[in-house]
């Protein structure tokens, strides 16, 4: 089945910096990526999603590239503020194959004020 | 509020006791998910519904799980002999669509269930 990696796994950036996590993926039927944030004792949420017919997807601060060559993804958060502090998760699904995500293991982002 | 909702919230058991989880899932959505997720990992596939036809079910889900959509809404997850192990995040998740493309998962806030 799928593997997805994420790192990394801590990550702690002053106020206004940007913010990069990556995560790669073995499953080249893979094509569909969200990325989620959970906050402590809350919900994952989705922030942004990506498609594997599509290379760069932004939304506001937030942007999401996808090498499909390389079998990676990376978030990319910039000016970040201190509400951004959370845990991120990548997740790898393949529509062909069935409907479960695969999640990476986390990133925990502390935005530093 | 109409996102997914789960109940119980908490749920504190002795071992070997069962217990039973239900998610509601967002009213048009046609697929629901359980995931579990402990301490500092991801959550972790367990099994998957279209309408109330359980479609897929990880090998993380032993004999001693089972989960139900009887009428395509809500749902049940059932642990029987609990173990010290099964202590965990239980989270739902539920999406549209039927066939490809896969749809945005929408979360509940998760059952955490501890085992005394």
């Amino acid at each position: 089945g799928e593997n997805v990696e994420q790192h990394p796994s801590t990550l702690s950036v002053q106020e206004g910096d940007s913010a990069v996590i990556k995560c790669t993926y073995s499953d080249s039927a893979s094509n569909y990526f969200p990325w989620y944030k959970q906050e402590l004792g809350k919900r994952p949420q989705l922030i942004i999603d990506i498609r594997s017919n599509v290379g760069e997807k932004k939304d506001q601060r937030i942007a999401v590239t996808l090498n499909k060559t390389a079998k990676h993804f990376s978030l990319h958060i910039t000016e970040t503020q201190p509400e951004d502090s959370a845990v991120y998760f990548c997740a790898a699904s393949a529509s062909l194959v069935g409907n479960q995500f695969y999640f990476g293991t986390g990133t925990s982002l502390t935005v530093i004020p | 509020d109409t996102g997914v909702s789960q109940d119980p919230r908490h749920k504190i058991t002795k071992r070997g006791q069962n217990v039973t989880f239900r998610c509601d899932p967002i009213s048009e959505h046609n697929r629901l998910y359980w995931y579990r997720q402990t301490l500092g990992q991801g959550p972790e596939f367990l099994t998957y519904f279209q309408n109330e036809a359980q479609l897929e079910k990880s090998r993380l889900l032993s004999d001693r799980f089972s989960a139900e959509r009887p009428k395509g809404s809500f749902s049940t997850l059932e642990i029987q002999r609990t173990e010290q192990g099964d202590s965990a995040m239980y989270l739902c998740a539920s999406s549209r669509g039927t066939g490809s493309p896969n749809q945005p998962q929408h979360f509940g806030d998760g059952t955490r269930l501890s085992i005394l």
